[in-house]
């Protein structure tokens, strides 16, 4: 069975610095892998997705994720952090022949000034 | 592109009560969805539609749950009678088709208070 693990349920960065959010999937086929994000009172909106295709992923927003099929990671990464940043992010996992998307559990990232 | 549509974005029951909600997809996706997030938590697949036929509601609590999507457009998500737990946001989602690489584009959300 498919799952997805967000290893830390809260980041906190200061503004200008990187952002490294971690997800690991387990899946027994290939997946697709998206990574969403949630500001307050606001619905899920799509930051990026990867489909097989190249193992770097560019989003939105500057953010970026690379697929590691050894390690089953999906890490999404921002060079530099802004205010606006702030928020929830998913890491979800759709494995080739479901239809289901499987959420993990979010990350909360706080900005500090 | 209009977005997904849902309404009513809050709503406070007591327990015991009835409750319905509304979506309304991006004009021309087949498939649609409804979520369950619990505070704290990702959000949860409670069934998904494929124009009007239901293709998994192995997630929804059938006992009090019910969901319809009629002519294969808009759809409403119904729980009776209501209980504490059911607090949550229920999420509306639609997508082109069930591709696995399709995305996902998801409604703001009905905030659900059981009291």
């Amino acid at each position: 069975a498919q799952s997805v693990t967000q290893l830390d349920s809260h980041v906190s960065v200061s503004e200008g610095t990187p952002v490294l959010l971690r997800c690991n999937y387990s899946s027994s086929y290939s997946p697709s892998l998206f990574w969403y994000v949630q500001h307050p009172n606001k619905g899920l909106q799509l930051l990026l997705k990867y489909t097989s295709a190249a193992t770097l992923v560019k989003g939105i927003n500057g953010f970026e994720a690379e697929f590691k099929k050894s390690e089953t990671s999906f890490h999404l990464t921002k060079p530099s952090a802004h205010m606006s940043d702030a928020a929830e992010y998913f890491c979800v996992v759709r494995t080739s022949g479901t239809y289901k998307y499987i959420f993990g559990t979010g990350t909360r990232l706080k900005v500090l000034a | 592109e209009a977005g997904v549509a849902q309404s009513p974005r809050y709503k406070i029951i007591e327990k015991r009560q009835s409750v319905a909600f509304w979506c309304n997809p991006i004009s021309g996706h087949a498939t649609l969805y409804w979520y369950q997030q619990i505070l704290g938590q990702g959000p949860k697949l409670l069934i998904q539609f494929q124009n009007n036929g239901v293709v998994d509601d192995s997630q929804l609590p059938k006992d009090r749950f019910s969901a319809e999507r009629l002519k294969g457009v808009d759809s409403t998500l119904k729980i009776q009678p209501a209980k504490l737990e059911d607090s949550a946001v229920y999420l509306c989602a639609s997508s082109w088709s069930t591709s696995e690489t399709d995305t996902q584009y998801f409604g703001p959300g009905t905030r659900l208070t059981v009291l």
